[in-house]
């Protein structure tokens, strides 16, 4: 079974603009959830999507969004990117929403804002 | 909220030598509890979970057991191997909230020489 995929794996952007990353979770899982990793901070939680619905959000501010489409897959998106915003994004599934099942990581999103 | 601490590394070992990475949480449901693992310019790996009081995670040679009277998840393996060098995370997934969510501990890094 193929594993969590996020595209593109690296990014560099300029301050102000916006960027969209994607993921695609393991075949069967419905939830999906995104972190931000920075040295500084460490792991994240952003949100969470389930069947299309965002189940859970972290504080952030609301230049994150994200969805989550039919067939599971979610997008993320960050808009006036700031320096800050430089860190890995990694995109997690699992086989369903609720808290007590393990999460399969993609490999990250590096993004890089100039 | 809930919360995880993990050892401080970095930690430099031996081949062949025993590890312990200590871990402690702080929830206000029953969590399920998780140990994952990085690679350089990868995502996050499963690497064992206990998923109630008493239980033990095992993988690969790791183990941890879930202490509910210490709040503690302490990561072991006995005799490591060079091929082990990577950061390890502590992580928590409380079922009864925060859909989605789990909560890391800072990482610590292993660094395994031969």
């Amino acid at each position: 079974k193929a594993g969590v995929t996020q595209t593109p794996r690296y990014l560099i952007k300029t301050r102000g603009q916006q960027v969209t990353l994607s993921c695609s979770p393991i075949s069967g899982h419905r939830s999906v959830s995104w972190y931000q990793q920075t040295p500084g901070q460490g792991l994240q939680f952003l949100f969470e999507y389930f069947s299309e619905t965002q189940r859970n959000k972290g504080n952030f501010p609301g230049r994150f969004s994200g969805r989550q489409f039919s067939n599971s897959r979610s997008e993320m998106n960050v808009s006036t990117l700031e320096l800050g915003d430089s860190a890995l994004y990694l995109c997690a599934s699992s086989l369903t929403s609720g808290g007590g099942y393990e999460q399969y990581f993609g490999p990250g999103t590096r993004l890089t804002v100039t | 909220g809930d919360s995880v601490t993990q050892m401080e590394g970095p930690v430099t070992l031996s081949e062949e030598a025993f590890l312990t990475i200590n871990c402690t949480y702080t929830a206000t449901g029953y969590p399920s509890l998780f140990w994952y693992v990085q690679y350089p310019g990868e995502g996050l790996q499963l690497l064992l979970k206990a998923t109630k009081a008493d239980d033990k995670g095992s993988n690969k040679g790791f183990e941890a057991t879930y202490r509910k009277e210490t709040t503690s998840f302490h990561l072991e393996k006995g005799s490591v191997q060079v091929s082990d060098s990577a950061v390890y995370f502590c992580a928590l997934s409380d079922s009864n909230t925060n859909a989605g969510k789990s909560t890391f501990g800072d990482g610590t890094t292993l660094t395994v020489k031969p």
